[in-house]
Order: structure tokens, then C-alpha cells, then sequence
């Protein structure tokens, strides 16, 4: 089916693990994007990716890491988890000056 | 820092009536404005956008924009209790990070109840 999907949509890790969430989209939009979202402060961009191979920073970007070696993924990886990283996290793609189409979520949890 | 500011809520209003919620923005720079609407649990969806001044209507929703007052608004005729939900306002500037699609800055949301 066309659309956006993430994947787990639920995960617990320890600190200091290493954890990837995955990210597919089958629009071939060019613009992908990383969000978290925690109460009190809404959606925050972390990492977003004009095209394969093209990434930038956003918001919140420390801690992460991502890659587009395709244009329809988009992994999120936390290299060292902390706490703090505890959170829901939302792949969403767009065309440019489109509006964003959002992924099902991925609840993190780290112990 | 660019923000986009909603009152939490939750505002309640009963099913019928006229849900009004507003959002205001401190980046004067800013040209597209999105509703997005969440329900507890989901991921946010898109109900409406608006980019000019004045008035936009889709069904039951009516969105408003006033740039001078830096001002947006969703008003939701004939309210139903399926409308409870957040409802994100989001705001995007130009090329704040990366040429033309800029950066989407959301605010904190405001939490709708319509009771039956």
C-alpha cells in the first residue's frame, strides 16, 4: 500500500544502546523528516533530508544520526541512548512546499 | 527563536456549537500555515492550510489568517464529539533550513472535547 510506515511502533531499550527506527515512504517525495514529540513542548524537528544523500540539522539534532542512501528510507539512529530520548518519534514526507504526510509513530522507551 | 503559541485547553464545547481555536505567530516572515489535527495516540493529520489573508473553508472547517496581527484561526461549525481531539497549529517560514521548503514549526497544541 502507498504511504508512509514506521517501523517498530513500540520499542524499550537500556541506556547506552545503540537503536534504529526505520522509516519507508512509497510517494517518492523528495523531503523526509524526523520529529519527536514530548508533552510540553510539542513537535520538534530533529533531522529532515531534501533528497538520497542530502541531510541537515534541524531543531534537536544531538544524540542522532541519519542516512538516505534511498529516496524512500530514512533511518533514524541514536547512537548511545539516554533517557532523555524517551519519546514518540514521526517520520514524515513531503513534496517541497507540500503539506507533510506522517508516519504511524514509533514510541521509544529507554531505561 | 521563532514560536507559534496555543492555549492547551482543553477547551470543551458542546456538540453543535462553534469550536473556535487560535494560534498566534512571531515570525513575521512566515507564508504557509497548517491545522493539523491529533487524536490520543496517532499521528497528526492534515485537516487544512491556508496561505493568504482572509478566509478559507473546507466543509465544517473555516480557516483565517491575519499576517498583521500575526494571527491564525480554525473554527469547526457544528462540532461532533469525533472532533475531540489536539488540534496542532504549524507555521512554515522560508529556507529556514534548506531553500524553499523551510522549516515547519509547530505549536504545543490545543486540546478539544465536544460533549455530547
Amino acid at each position: 500500500d502507498a504511504g508512509i510506515t514506521q517501523s517498530p511502533r513500540y520499542k524499550i531499550t537500556e541506556t547506552g544502546r545503540q537503536v534504529t527506527l526505520m522509516c519507508h515512504q512509497t510517494w517518492s517525495h523528495s523531503y523526509m523528516f524526523w520529529y519527536r514529540q514530548d508533552l510540553g513542548h510539542g513537535l520538534r524537528l530533529i533531522y529532515y533530508s531534501a533528497a538520497a544523500d542530502i541531510t541537515d540539522k534541524g531543531e534537536v539534532p544531538d544524540g542522532y544520526v541519519v542516512s538516505r542512501s534511498k529516496t524512500e528510507n530514512f533511518p533514524l539512529t541514536l547512537e548511545s541512548a539516554t533517557r532523555s530520548q524517551t519519546s514518540v518519534y514521526f517520520c514524515a514526507s513531503s513534496e517541497a512546499e507540500a503539506p507533510l504526510h506522517f508516519g504511524n509513530g514509533t514510541r521509544l522507551t529507554v531505561t | 527563536q521563532k514560536e507559534v503559541e496555543q492555549n492547551s485547553g482543553p477547551l470543551s464545547v458542546p456538540e453543535g456549537a462553534i469550536a473556535s481555536l487560535n494560534c498566534t505567530y512571531s515570525d513575521r516572515g512566515s507564508q504557509s500555515f497548517f491545522w493539523y489535527r491529533q487524536y490520543s495516540g496517532k499521528s497528526p493529520e492534515l485537516i487544512m492550510f491556508i496561505y493568504s489573508n482572509g478566509d478559507k473553508e473546507d466543509g465544517r472547517f473555516t480557516a483565517q489568517l491575519n499576517k498583521a496581527s500575526q494571527y491564525v484561526s480554525l473554527l469547526i461549525r457544528d462540532s461532533q464529539p469525533s472532533d475531540s481531539a489536539t488540534y496542532l497549529c504549524a507555521v512554515k517560514g522560508y529556507g529556514d533550513y534548506g531553500g524553499s521548503q523551510g522549516n515547519l514549526i509547530f505549536g504545543k497544541g490545543t486540546k478539544l472535547s465536544v460533549k455530547p
